[in-house]
């Protein structure tokens, strides 16, 4: 059964860090490419950043170029998001997902972000 | 980037009703459209991909079609489960967008 397990959400005040993981099971991780999506609260469904299975490309979303820094480890089945100089407008769930291609077929449950002074 | 269009914004259908939604592209993008739903609380589900492909366990009143820059997704009979939000999802090209969300409720 495939499992995606995001952790590493909270509060965080405006301008620092956060480092979000997504512990992936049950299908060949190594050989997917990866993605993060978020939703801010009642809003809807915004991409944020994929990751290739061999790191050979990687894109962002320009609402989070040059702050948001996505990384994996497919010896440990993991996918990470290092996001910085957080913002309010940051306020959301992230997803992690994955699917055949540049699909997203399976998703995480998601892990709140909450950017607040 | 490639804006997708969906309408409309929001319906309300009884149930065993037929109800369409549509989905617009900017540019054109082959058939690389997907259809997800998701209820309040949970993380979107996949129901649809490559246009008109019907994720494993989707139930077969859920149907996707169209090309290019015209498509939509039909629910044949509605249920009462069928109560969400249902976006359409570019990815023929980065950065994959969504369309902004068709909110479904059961009358």
């Amino acid at each position: 059964e495939v499992q995606l397990v995001e952790s590493g959400g909270g509060l965080v005040k405006p301008g620092g860090s956060l480092r979000l993981s997504c512990a992936a099971s049950g299908f060949s991780f190594s050989s997917y490419t990866m993605n993060w999506v978020r939703q801010a609260p009642g809003k809807g469904l915004e991409w944020v950043s994929t990751i290739s299975s061999t790191k050979s490309y990687i894109y962002y979303a320009d609402s989070v170029k040059g702050r948001f820094t996505i990384s994996r480890d497919n010896a440990k089945t993991s996918l990470y998001l290092q996001m910085n100089s957080l913002r309010a407008g940051d306020t959301a769930v992230y997803y992690c997902a994955y699917g055949a291609g540049s699909r997203l077929d399976y998703w995480g449950q998601g892990t709140l972000v909450t950017v607040s002074s | 980037d490639n804006q997708m269009t969906q309408f409309p914004a929001s319906l309300s259908a009884s149930v065993g009703d037929r109800v369409t939604i549509t989905c617009r592209a900017r540019q054109g993008i082959s058939i690389y459209l997907a259809w997800f739903q998701q209820k309040p609380g949970q993380a979107p589900k996949s129901l649809i991909y490559g246009a008109s492909n019907l994720q494993s366990g989707v139930p077969s009143r859920f149907s996707g079609s169209g090309s290019g820059t015209h498509f939509s997704l039909t629910i044949s009979s509605l249920q009462p489960e069928d109560s969400a939000t249902y976006y359409c999802q570019q990815y023929n090209t980065y950065p994959i967008t969504f369309g902004q969300g068709t909110r479904l409720e059961i009358k």
